[in-house]
Formats: structure tokens, sequence, C-alpha cells
């Protein structure tokens, strides 16, 4: 399978505890994002990488959540200190810079978190 | 500022029948418009889009789309309707000089046989 890789799939936490979700883009794709989607809701943009280069963060992206791409490669995505409300679907997604689906970004399965 | 509205949080049709999503946007410059699909505890499956060019543009499983700048619109259609239709499907868009998307709430779809 080439496409965008989550792990892990599902995660269910404590609150105050922290985590850490993994994405691999497909190869050779340069850009890299990371969306939340919480119930019925739309996916909502959190950041997003070119290269190892974070170019833009939303405000959605409290000080307690930290991502990384320290490579270029696959990125992770790390919530301190967890709450209630940061229970969501959290999809990552990537792009190339030219050629085939360059205008498109491919989502990735998602990883859903669940704080209890 | 970019913004969609989906207007309708489900459609519901029979089987054989056709099907339209609606979707409108907001986008400051030159709009890049795309239909995504989500079936349950999935990712987001890409559709078709609209970046410039013929305003009909044709995509996956017989879907397709129309922009309507005038009316800043981009429904989604498909002539006949298939019971594996039943999904989920977000709207969305973005500034042609962004990378960011912009997703609508989403519009649930039921084909009933």
């Amino acid at each position: 399978d080439t496409g965008v890789s989550q792990d892990p799939r599902h995660k269910i936490t404590k609150r105050g505890q922290n985590v850490t979700f993994r994405c691999d883009p497909i190869s050779e794709h340069n850009r890299l994002y990371w969306y939340r989607q919480t119930l019925g809701q739309g996916p909502e943009f959190l950041t997003y990488f070119q290269n190892e280069a974070q170019l833009e963060k939303s405000r959605l992206l409290s000080d307690r959540f930290s991502a990384e791409r320290p490579k270029g490669s696959f990125s992770t995505l790390e919530i301190q200190r967890t709450e209630q409300g940061d229970s969501a679907m959290y999809l990552c997604a990537s792009s190339p810079t030219r050629g085939t689906g360059y205008n498109e970004q491919f989502f990735g399965p998602g990883t859903r978190l669940t704080v209890l | 500022a970019q913004s969609v509205a989906q207007p309708e949080d489900q459609v519901n049709v029979a089987e054989g029948n056709p099907l339209t999503v609606k979707c409108t946007y907001s986008v400051s410059g030159n709009p890049y418009l795309f239909w995504y699909v989500q079936y349950p505890n999935r990712g987001l499956q890409f559709l078709l889009k609209y970046i410039t060019g013929d305003n009909l543009v044709k995509g996956s499983y017989g879907f397709e789309a129309e922009f309507n700048k005038s009316q800043t619109s981009f429904h989604l259609k498909k002539p006949s309707a298939l019971v594996s239709d039943s999904a989920l499907y977000f709207c969305a868009v973005r500034d042609s000089n962004d990378y960011k998307l912009s997703f609508g709430a989403g519009t649930t779809v039921t084909v009933r046989a």
C-alpha cells in the first residue's frame, strides 16, 4: 500500500496524559498536513510542512500541541496534558509539489483519539 | 479568509435517481475546489477537483460537479445514484495562493434500494 499511513489508528488516554501520533506520507510528497475532525464537522486545518519546514500553524494549535517533521519524511503530532476537548479524529494528508496530484491532498485513515 | 457552506445535513434519494449535493464557497482569490467522500471510520477519499478550465468536471465513480463563479457554487452530481454511494460528502476550498483546505460540515447521503 503506497497511501498515507497513520499510527495508531485508535488511542484512548486519560486526561492529563501526553500522546503522540505518527504520519507517513506518500513517498516523495514534499507537503504534509494535519487536520482535526470532530463529530459532525468537517476537518479543520492544524498545520502544514514543506519538507522539514513548518510553514503555517492554525490558531487551533494551542501550545499543548506540537508537530515535527525532522527529516522531511514522516511527521509526528504530540498533544501534551490532553483534555477531553481534544477527543477527535486527527487526519494527515500529503501532496506533491509537482506532477500528478499536484493540487490534491491525499488523506490517511486518521487516528481517533478518545480522552477519558 | 475562506469558507464552505453545505446547506443540507442530509440528502435522501432512491437508487437510480439523480443525486445532487450542494456547496457554496467564499474565498478572497481564485478558488480551487474539491469534493471528498468519507466512509465510516475511514479517511477522506478524493472524488474530483476544479482548478481551472471547463466548468464541468468529471471525477471518480460517475460523479461530476459544476463550477459556477457567479453563484460561488460547486454542486456535486450523479445522474443515477447507487446504494453504495451512501456516505458522508465534504466540499472543500482553498485559495490558489494557499495550501490549507477549508471544509464544509459535510452532507450525509443515503441512497435507498
